[in-house]
């Protein structure tokens, strides 16, 4: 069964930093596209970014939203993954969920699994 | 960056009720479309995806039509514990995009 934890999550002043982590087991964690998603707070879905596979070498992709302020990572030893999060702005708030992806099944990569979330307040 | 527009925003329905969620794209994403239900306070669940494929352990009530702009997730005879918010998602291409949400209430 795939299980995935989130932590980190914090308040924060605007500007500062934060790391979250994201614990998984119950899959292969090399094998498989990785996706951090928030949700500020009475708001819908905004996807933050993706890391890819190792036999893609973990490339990343980003909304523009954060793109040059947030970093996604891996650590394959603890089967964790990472989101770095600097430059933080109010509206950063948010529940950020971590997500695993399958596929890709007949050629789709769909978010199949979520964790519970973090939730970061950035404020001063 | 491709837009999804869901309709209705809100929705109130009875037990029993047939219940239909539209979902519009911008611009073609095929079938590279998936749906979510989140309940209040808890982690979006996929229900579909390509689609029209239910994910496993899924009612059969849930079922997802549709390609290249617009797509609908119906629910067939309503249950209590389906009042939730519902989202479209597309992974046509970056930056990956949700609907604005569908909440379903009841009547």
């Amino acid at each position: 069964e795939v299980q995935l934890v989130e932590s980190g999550g914090g308040l924060v002043q605007p500007g500062g930093s934060l790391r979250l982590s994201c614990a998984t087991s119950g899959f292969t964690f090399s094998d498989h596209y990785m996706d951090w998603v928030r949700q500020a707070p009475g708001k819908g879905l905004e996807w933050v970014g993706r890391s890819r596979k190792y036999a893609e070498s973990y490339s990343t992709e980003y909304a523009a939203s954060v793109k040059g302020r947030f970093s996604i990572s891996r650590d394959d030893s603890k089967n964790s993954l990472y989101l770095q999060m600097n430059s933080l702005k109010s509206e950063d708030t948010a529940v950020y969920y971590c997500v695993y992806i399958s596929g890709p099944r007949t050629g789709y990569y769909y978010m199949d699994v979520w964790g519970k979330g973090t939730t970061v307040t950035v404020s001063s | 960056d491709i837009q999804l527009t869901q309709s209705p925003s809100f929705l109130s329905a009875s037990v029993g009720d047939r219940v239909t969620i539209t979902c519009r794209a911008s611009q073609v994403i095929s079938s590279y479309l998936a749906w979510f239900q989140q309940e209040s306070g808890k982690a979006p669940k996929l229900l579909i995806y390509a689609a029209s494929t239910l994910q496993s352990g899924v009612p059969s009530r849930f079922s997802g039509s549709g390609s290249e702009t617009e797509f609908t997730l119906t629910i067939d005879s309503l249950r209590p514990e389906d009042f939730a918010t519902y989202y479209c998602q597309q992974s046509h291409s970056y930056p990956l995009t949700f609907g604005g949400g569908t909440k379903v209430e009841i009547k």
